[in-house]
């Protein structure tokens, strides 16, 4: 079973538009983290922050900012006053502390582009 | 800023050939995990380590092979490639204590067989 839910496949937004990405996460542990990782079209994955299942403290980093919610298992994330330099693919994912000893599980990703 | 790096970026080669995917950090890590990823897709995990000498397959299949000689090192092998093993490979490293388990990746090589 997809352990995290990335439901929007492409996101297509005008520069200046807020984008909000959707992550939803499946687990039996009580401890664990989610991530976001954004990918370029360079390709390597840059990681953006790491939450875990303690702290439902939304948080804000410039123009990024990110909603969990354990009731909904949901994780999703912001981009505010999008810029074409957003465009990339992002990926949520979830480290479990029991079952899968904290390696990651990926979403599919969900691929953004910002028109200028 | 990760210090992991990856070599070489691109490679196209030809089927049978055997070849090697370098990935070194400096960060003094312990885990090192090999994924695989096709375009537009997600990452599968392939192979991990937790240490000198220690390898583990990951949740994907994968006919290659990797090693673990030294702690910064860890190359991922492919005794004869073949068209179904073009992809991207990405080499990601991470603190071995649990709850510093963020991963840091190398800019990935872009593996084409012919």
């Amino acid at each position: 079973a997809q352990k995290v839910t990335q439901a929007q496949t492409e996101i297509s937004v005008v520069e200046k538009e807020d984008v909000t990405l959707d992550c939803v996460y499946e687990t039996r542990d009580t401890t664990y983290y989610l991530f976001w990782y954004k990918q370029p079209p360079s390709g390597e994955l840059v990681f953006l922050i790491r939450r875990n299942s303690f702290d439902e403290q939304n948080e804000i980093s410039g123009r990024y900012s990110w909603n969990f919610q354990k009731s909904t298992s949901s994780f999703n994330f912001t981009i505010t006053a999008s810029q074409v330099v957003d465009s990339a693919v992002y990926f949520c994912a979830l480290s479990e502390e029991k079952t899968n000893d904290y390696k990651l599980s990926f979403g599919a990703g969900t691929t953004v582009t910002v028109r200028a | 800023e990760a210090d992991i790096y990856q070599t070489p970026r691109y490679l196209v080669i030809g089927t049978g050939k055997k070849i090697t995917l370098e990935c070194s950090q400096t960060m003094g890590h312990d885990k090192m995990y090999w994924y695989q990823q096709d375009p537009g897709m997600e990452l599968h995990l392939i192979h991990y380590s937790y240490g000198v000498n220690s390898t583990e397959k990951g949740d994907l299949s994968s006919e290659s092979t990797v090693s673990r000689i030294r702690t910064e090192h860890f190359p991922l092998t492919l005794e004869s490639a073949r068209p179904s093993h073009t992809s991207q490979y990405l080499c990601a490293s991470s603190e071995r204590q649990g709850r510093s388990n963020i991963q840091y990746f190398g800019a990935g090589t872009r593996l084409s067989v012919l």
